[in-house]
Formats: C-alpha cells, sequence, structure tokens
C-alpha cells in the first residue's frame, strides 16, 4: 500500500510568513509523529498523536508551533512568524499501534522549508 | 535524559569491505532500537527493528546487535555495495513511543 506522504516537499518562506505543512499516515495506523532535521543532525522529535488526541507536545520548540489532527488521520503541522532558525526538514511518521514505543515506525520523504 | 550517540560521524571504505557502525545510548531502560538508512534528500528508511528482548536481527546483509546492559548497539554491513552509500542513523524508543535519534554516520563506499 501507500507510504507516508508529505506536502509540500519543499517550502520556501519569508521571516515573518505563516506556514502549513501536511502529512497524510499509512491508512490505519493509530499513532503519528513529527519530527524536526536540522542540516547535519538526526531528528528530533516535535509531536506525537493517537488518532487525533495530541499527547505529547514537548518537544515543540515554541508556541510559534502548533500541529493537529482533527480527524484521527491527515495531520497538519503551522509555523507562525517563521524564523530562521526553523529552516530544517519535517518529518512525519505514522505507526500502527499506539503507546509504548514498541512499534516501527514508517516515515515520509518529509518538507524541507526554508526560510529566507 | 536520553542521549544517543554514533561512531564514527563519517566513514569511507572500499567496495567489498565488511563494516561496523556503532551506537551507544546513555538510558538502558529502552523498549526497542531502530536502525534507519537516509539519501541525501530523502526521508528514512527503516532497515532493522530490534525488539527490547532480543540480541540482533538480520536482513540479507545487515544485521544489527543489541546489548542493553552496555547501552550498545553495532550495525555490520557486510560486503559493502557502492550502493550502500548513505547516512545511517540509530535511534531508541522512549516512553511514549518517540524516537531517539543519534546524529548519523556517514557511510561512503568507493567502487
Amino acid at each position: 500500500g501507500a507510504g507516508v506522504s508529505q506536502s509540500p516537499r519543499y517550502k520556501v518562506a519569508k521571516r515573518g510568513q505563516d506556514v502549513a505543512l501536511r502529512c497524510d499516515p499509512i491508512s490505519g495506523h493509530v499513532s503519528l509523529f513529527w519530527y524536526q532535521q536540522a542540516l547535519g543532525q538526526g531528528p528530533e522529535f516535535l509531536t506525537y498523536f493517537q488518532n487525533e488526541a495530541q499527547l505529547d507536545k514537548s518537544g515543540l520548540p515554541s508556541d510559534r508551533f502548533f500541529a493537529e489532527r482533527p480527524e484521527g488521520s491527515v495531520s497538519t503541522l503551522k509555523i507562525q512568524r517563521t524564523q530562521q532558525e526553523d529552516s530544517a526538514v519535517y518529518l512525519c511518521a505514522s505507526s500502527l499501534f499506539d503507546l509504548a514505543g514498541s512499534y516501527e515506525q514508517y516515515f515520509g520523504p518529509g518538507t524541507r522549508l526554508t526560510v529566507t | 535524559k536520553q542521549e544517543v550517540t554514533q561512531i564514527p560521524a563519517a566513514l569511507s571504505v572500499p567496495e567489498g569491505e565488511n563494516l561496523v557502525l556503532n551506537c551507544s545510548f546513555t538510558d538502558s531502560a529502552i523498549y526497542n532500537l531502530q536502525w534507519f538508512r537516509q539519501d541525501p534528500g530523502k526521508g528514512l528508511t527503516s532497515l532493522l527493528l530490534i525488539q527490547s528482548s532480543q540480541r540482533e536481527q538480520t536482513s540479507g546483509r545487515l544485521n544489527a546487535s543489541l546489548d542493553k546492559s552496555s547501552g550498545r548497539s553495532t550495525l555490520y554491513i557486510a560486503a559493502s555495495q557502492p550502493g550502500d552509500s548513505a547516512t545511517y542513523l540509530c535511534a531508541v524508543f522512549s516512553t511514549g513511543g518517540k524516537l531517539i535519534f543519534g546524529q548519523g554516520t556517514e557511510l561512503s563506499v568507493k567502487p
């Protein structure tokens, strides 16, 4: 079946603009994760959804970052008033089961955000 | 706080060599560990998932081991090929299911 998809693949924003990044997880996957990957670094956790419930948002770097998954499938990561330090690749991952970190996560291709 | 470290940061080998990538983590109370491959400009491809109760997993030319007591995992690649050139990431599952990643090992296999 189809894997995790993300759109857009590339986004250039001027500093101060708002952006919205979309993630379509694998159908039927309960868990959805967002990660941020700076150049030359490993991904870092941002937030986690179990169905439509956002259970962990401890990794969001500031209140300019907001994520939602209103119907328990597609998720959107929104960044308000973008700053240059927000430039990174934003990765979405989904997993079949919930909790406990026991199940394999499948990643999308990512959205590369460049803030000028 | 869980920290994951990968050594070396970069590695260049001639085609055909067997090689080992290292991953260490500070908190041995992990659930599972997952190895990924990342090609330039692409997302992450899962290679192997080792359950916390397992000591190793194999897939083709890849073998990953896990020693929770010492906080270490290794990824062994046999008979390396130029197509293996990529960045390899190790990640441990933390509470709540999130992955804690190392910084990766950039592998280059020369023909």
